[in-house]
């Protein structure tokens, strides 16, 4: 079936450098890729989205890039903050079906001061 | 403006024992959906209500059951409750019945412990 897979599972960087979390899909159909930030004891809360006919969106500090061929998109955050440390989940639209999105198991980031 | 409310926040239950686990949202958001978030898993559709008056199942709807109570209210029944129900859910609404382009927004969570 359908499959997100995400790396990596957990990524420590220093306070300042940038931080890269890559996801791939198997679904061809799929055309909406969001990223999910959740904070300990809180649910995930939308950080960026990128739609299939869009290469790269930026906001801020955080970017996302899409590669349709290869069926991969990925997320940079530059310039990290201790605040950015959390788990981060991307997922894909099922395509073809309506109300469901496939996620990835996750990244937690820890961003070191 | 709460955004989306479920409860109860916390519950332990007995094994055979039923609950339902309630949601509700204020943002007149016509989709809602209900989710399990277990460690290494990810987030998992359990089931979800295009529009009111229709609920279709997800990727693990087995042991659940919900309810599309009216558009703003969206409940998730255990029947009978087993430990492999131990998980966080998330209840979620969006604003359309499609994924393209939606923002879907999560609910606090709900810790369920079956014992």
């Amino acid at each position: 079936g359908e499959n997100v897979e995400q790396h990596p599972s957990t990524l420590s960087v220093q306070e300042g450098d940038s931080a890269v979390i890559k996801c791939t899909y198997s679904d061809s159909a799929s055309n909406y890729f969001p990223w999910y930030k959740q904070e300990l004891g809180k649910g995930p809360q939308l950080i960026i989205d990128i739609r299939s006919n869009v290469g790269e969106k930026k906001d801020q500090r955080i970017a996302v890039t899409l590669n349709k061929t290869a069926k991969h998109f990925s997320l940079h955050i530059t310039e990290t903050q201790p605040e950015d440390s959390a788990v981060y989940f991307c997922a894909a639209s099922k395509g073809g079906s309506q109300g469901n999105l496939i996620f990835g198991k996750g990244t937690k980031l820890s961003v070191k001061p | 403006n709460a955004g989306v409310t479920q409860t109860p926040k916390f519950q332990v239950l007995k094994t055979g024992q039923s609950m339902t686990l309630q949601c509700a949202q204020d943002m007149n958001h016509n989709s809602m959906y209900w989710y399990r978030q277990d460690p290494g898993m990810g987030l998992r559709l359990i089931y979800y209500s295009a529009s009111e008056g229709t609920t279709d199942k997800g990727e693990v709807p087995n042991g659940y059951n919900v309810s599309r109570l009216n558009k703003r209210e969206f409940s998730l029944r255990l029947e009978s409750a087993a430990p492999s129900q131990t998980s966080v859910y998330f209840c979620a609404s969006s604003p359309t019945t499609g994924f393209s382009g939606n923002t879907i927004y999560f609910g606090e969570g709900s810790w369920l412990t079956v014992v």
